[in-house]
């Protein structure tokens, strides 16, 4: 069965702060997909981002990136420079392909993180 | 905005009650999903129609059941209501899924439906 685990369940930083926010996953299969959402306090899930197990090319957005490592099987994101409107529950989400559906999501706890100036 | 709609954004209701949840997808989606975002659980999976027809399903219990209408638009049903299932109900939709295991895109998030039992 596939797993996530966020062991951070919550992170404090000053504004400019950089912050790494941690994802470990269980999986059989060897073709997978990897994601981050946002939740802000307002309630949606904001996707960020989709990365495929074939795929261990780190990946820079504006102030966030994402360290994906098969080999220790961790899909960690890192937030450059942070702000106060980071401030949101972050959860990372794994699903298998062999379920005939990328989009059937398996998340983990979330890791709420709490930018103050 | 990420072009899911759901509907109601906020529902208060009494144990053994019966509800509606509205979800429409993103123009041109066929998938559409359901998730349950409670403070035990947290996020799950219940349930996922595509085109219509039911696709996958995850731990979705007995009392709720789901359908998509020939629009696209689906619709949750939770029965007997309990205290334990008040939460946060998140509708997604995604592209149409070409090849199995071969997503088009990621799914988009509507902005939930916060069922609150009393």
């Amino acid at each position: 069965a596939q797993k996530v685990t966020q062991a951070q369940t919550e992170i404090s930083v000053v504004e400019k702060e950089d912050v790494t926010l941690d994802c470990v996953y269980e999986t059989r299969d060897t073709t997978y997909y990897l994601f981050w959402y946002k939740q802000p306090p307002s309630g949606e899930l904001v996707f960020l981002i989709r990365r495929n197990s074939f795929d261990e090319q780190n990946e820079i957005s504006g102030r966030y990136s994402w360290n994906f490592q098969k080999s220790t099987s961790s899909f960690n994101f890192t937030i450059t420079a942070s702000q106060v409107v980071d401030s949101a529950v972050y959860f990372c989400a794994l699903s298998e392909a062999n379920t005939g559906t990328a989009s059937k999501l398996t998340f983990g706890t979330g890791t709420r993180l709490q930018v103050t100036l | 905005d990420s072009g899911v709609t759901q509907t109601p954004k906020h529902l208060i209701t009494a144990t053994g009650q019966r509800v509606t949840l509205r979800c429409s997808p993103r123009s041109g989606d066929l998938s559409v999903y359901w998730y349950q975002q409670s403070l035990d659980q947290g996020l799950q999976f219940l349930i996922q129609y595509y085109n219509g027809e039911e696709r996958a399903k995850g731990n979705i219990l007995e009392r709720f059941s789901a359908q998509q209408f020939p629009d696209l638009h689906s619709e949750l049903n939770l029965s007997s209501l309990e205290l334990g299932d008040s939460a946060l109900y998140f509708c997604a939709s995604s592209h149409t899924e070409r090849n199995l295991g071969q997503p088009d895109t990621e799914a988009f998030f509507g902005q939930g439906t916060r069922l609150t039992v009393v």
